[in-house]
Formats: C-alpha cells, sequence, structure tokens
C-alpha cells in the first residue's frame, strides 16, 4: 500500500500571502490530522477530519483551516501568512473506526518557510 | 487534560551500549500511549504502541517500552544500539473517548547520538 503522499515537500512563501498544502492518505483511511512542528514549539495538533467533517481542533487561529474531500483527501490552507507559521506541516492518516488506539501513520511533510 | 514529558533533550551512547529514553505522561483517563521516530527530513514512524492490552510492548528494530501506572512511565529501551538509531524521538499520548482519534500530544522529543 502507497503511504501518506504529501505536495508540495517544499515551499517558499512572502509574508501576507495565503497558502495551500494538501495530503493524501493511506487507501482506507477515513481519518486525516495535520500538525505543525517547529524547533520552538515542537509538535503541535491543528485538527483532524473524517468523513469530511472537522472533529477536533487545536489551538490554532482561525488563519489556519482545512477540509477533506470524498475521497478522503485533505487540504489545509494558511491565510496571511506570517513569519511565525515557517514550520514543517506534517499529515497523519488513520483508520479511525472510533474504538481502539488506531495508530497514525504520517507523511514526510511539506517545509513552509515564509520570508 | 494530558501531557508528556520526555526527560533530557539529547541522549548520547555508544554503540551496542544500551539505549534508555524517558517518558512520563499525564492523563485523567486511560491513556494510549506511542513511541515514535523521526529521521531527518522525514516524517514520523510509529515504533510501538501501548493499547493495555500488555505492559510491555514490543515494537520495531529491536525497541521496546513497559508502561508503569504507578510512575506514570512509558519509558522506550533497546538493548544494544546501532549507529541507525541515531534519530529523534518522540513519546504521544492519546485518548479514544468519543470516537475521535486525531488528537496526538507529544512530547518536546529526545535527540539520540550513537557514537561508534
Amino acid at each position: 500500500k502507497a503511504g501518506v503522499t504529501q505536495t508540495p515537500r517544499y515551499l517558499i512563501k512572502t509574508r501576507g500571502q495565503q497558502v495551500t498544502l494538501s495530503c493524501s492518505p493511506i487507501s482506507g483511511h477515513r481519518s486525516v490530522s495535520w500538525y505543525q512542528q517547529t524547533p520552538g514549539q515542537g509538535l503541535q495538533f491543528l485538527f483532524e477530519y473524517f468523513s469530511e467533517t472537522q472533529r477536533n481542533k487545536g489551538n490554532f487561529p482561525g488563519r489556519f483551516s482545512g477540509r477533506q474531500f470524498s475521497n478522503s483527501r485533505s487540504e489545509m490552507n494558511v491565510s496571511t501568512l506570517e513569519l511565525g507559521d515557517s514550520a514543517l506541516y506534517l499529515c497523519a492518516s488513520s483508520l479511525a473506526s472510533g474504538q481502539g488506539a488506531h495508530e497514525q501513520y504520517f507523511g514526510p511533510g511539506t517545509r513552509l518557510t515564509v520570508t | 487534560a494530558q501531557s508528556v514529558t520526555q526527560l533530557g533533550s539529547h541522549v548520547s551512547v555508544s554503540e551496542g551500549a544500551l539505549v534508555l529514553l524517558r517518558c512520563n505522561y499525564s492523563s485523567s483517563v486511560p491513556p494510549y500511549l506511542f513511541w515514535y521516530v523521526q529521521y531527518p527530513n522525514q516524517g514520523l514512524q510509529l515504533l510501538l504502541k501501548y493499547t493495555s492490552a500488555a505492559t510491555l510492548v514490543k515494537g520495531i528494530n529491536g525497541f521496546e517500552a513497559e508502561f508503569k501506572k504507578s510512575e506514570t512511565s512509558f519509558h522506550l529501551t533497546k538493548p544494544s544500539a546501532h549507529m541507525s538509531d541515531a534519530a529523534e524521538y518522540f513519546c504521544a499520548v492519546s485518548t479514544n473517548y468519543g470516537g475521535s482519534q486525531g488528537n496526538l500530544i507529544f512530547g518536546k522529543g529526545t535527540k539520540l547520538s550513537v557514537k561508534p
């Protein structure tokens, strides 16, 4: 089975711009979660989508948004970029049937640099 | 609320020596616990997970972890370090109440160096 894929892998944007990142989960996985990784704050949960619905959201400003499509692919969008948004954005997918501890499988991440 | 504390941001061992990476958690409900590894410029790879089935959990690449409720710990060990184990290791906790599986809470990570 193919793993989680994320595009693009690297991105350079300017302050004030917006950006869209894409994530394709493992086939059959219906849950997609997004995380931000920075040297200072570590790994922080952004949001989770399941069957096109946001089920859980972390403590990030409204500039961060996401969505999930009927094929489980997900996108996240960051508007009005700030320097502090420079980070590795990781997507993870899981079966998430609601029972048991379903492990999350991570993609390679998108490295976003804001200048 | 859940939280994870990893003691030691950097750990250095010699090749062939015991690896011990410490993780303590805080959770008001029975937790699920995970260890992930991250190699440079890559995503996270699951090493092992604790789901209450057994307190000693064996994972990939010779790693194992023991859940100790009394100490609220889930330390990761490997009897003999290999050069290829050099990476950053993350302990994470989650709960599955309400069916939401997305909220992994990570520790700050421990960077493991292996000396020849």
